[in-house]
């Protein structure tokens, strides 16, 4: 596509539910990133895929988070048994393909905002 | 110590003035570094990035980059009530980018 996209742009929740964030990175790119952002802080990183696997998945802040992008492309963010301080934006960024190309610039999606009540 | 620290303001600037923002990194061995812009409730867009010691000037932005003193700011000359935003400074690494948490700029018309 011609930028990151993500969905759902809003997520309202309960506490202890389950919940999805999908993000589908700019076309031919193989470096994904989550990336959450609490009110007046900067994005916090939680893990980086290239291609398939999770190259650093250090960021993620316990084992309720898991992400995943089985073909390399779209990634979807999981989160298991939420909890009030899970609520932030949760934002997705990918990075160019091929070295000449890239700058280490991150392109990033718009983002999910996640509510936990 | 944070790896990359900012003031976060409110850092207030009259329209047409130069506004300085500012940022240290604690990484000695640090290559890159970004400056974002983020509106409120949007994405950071990217405004310059810079790699080398020295200045880097793409419009009314300059870049300036001290490794030495493991500085790395940004100005923004002629500043327009549109710069108003949150300006985020931000490291490279093998693994993506390591962010501060933003200064908040106010251009008063």
């Amino acid at each position: 596509g011609a930028g990151v996209s993500q969905t759902p742009s809003n997520k309202v929740t309960e506490k202890g539910k389950y919940v999805e964030l999908r993000c589908d990175p700019i076309s031919g790119h193989t470096a994904l990133y989550w990336y959450r952002q609490s009110l007046g802080q900067g994005p916090e990183f939680l893990i980086y895929f290239q291609g398939t696997g999770a190259a650093d998945d250090s960021g993620l802040p316990n084992d309720r988070f898991f992400a995943v992008r089985p073909e390399g492309s779209v990634s979807t963010l999981k989160i298991q048994r939420t909890e009030r301080g899970d609520s932030a934006v949760y934002l997705c960024a990918s990075r160019g393909g091929g070295a000449e190309a890239d700058t280490g610039e991150l392109f990033f999606g718009e983002g999910s905002r996640l509510t936990v009540l | 110590q944070k790896e990359v620290e900012q003031n976060s303001g409110p850092l207030s600037v009259p329209e047409g003035a130069i506004a300085s923002l500012n940022c240290t990194y604690s990484d000695r061995g640090s290559q890159s570094f970004f400056w974002y812009r983020q509106y409120s409730g949007k994405s950071p867009e990217l405004i310059m990035f810079i790699y080398s010691n020295g200045d880097k000037e793409d419009g009314r932005f300059t870049a300036q980059l001290n490794k030495a003193s493991q500085y790395v700011s940004l100005l923004i000359r002629d500043s327009q009530p549109s710069d108003s935003a949150t300006y985020l400074c931000a490291r490279g690494g093998a693994d993506g980018l390591t962010f501060g948490k933003g200064t908040h700029l106010i251009i008063q018309p």
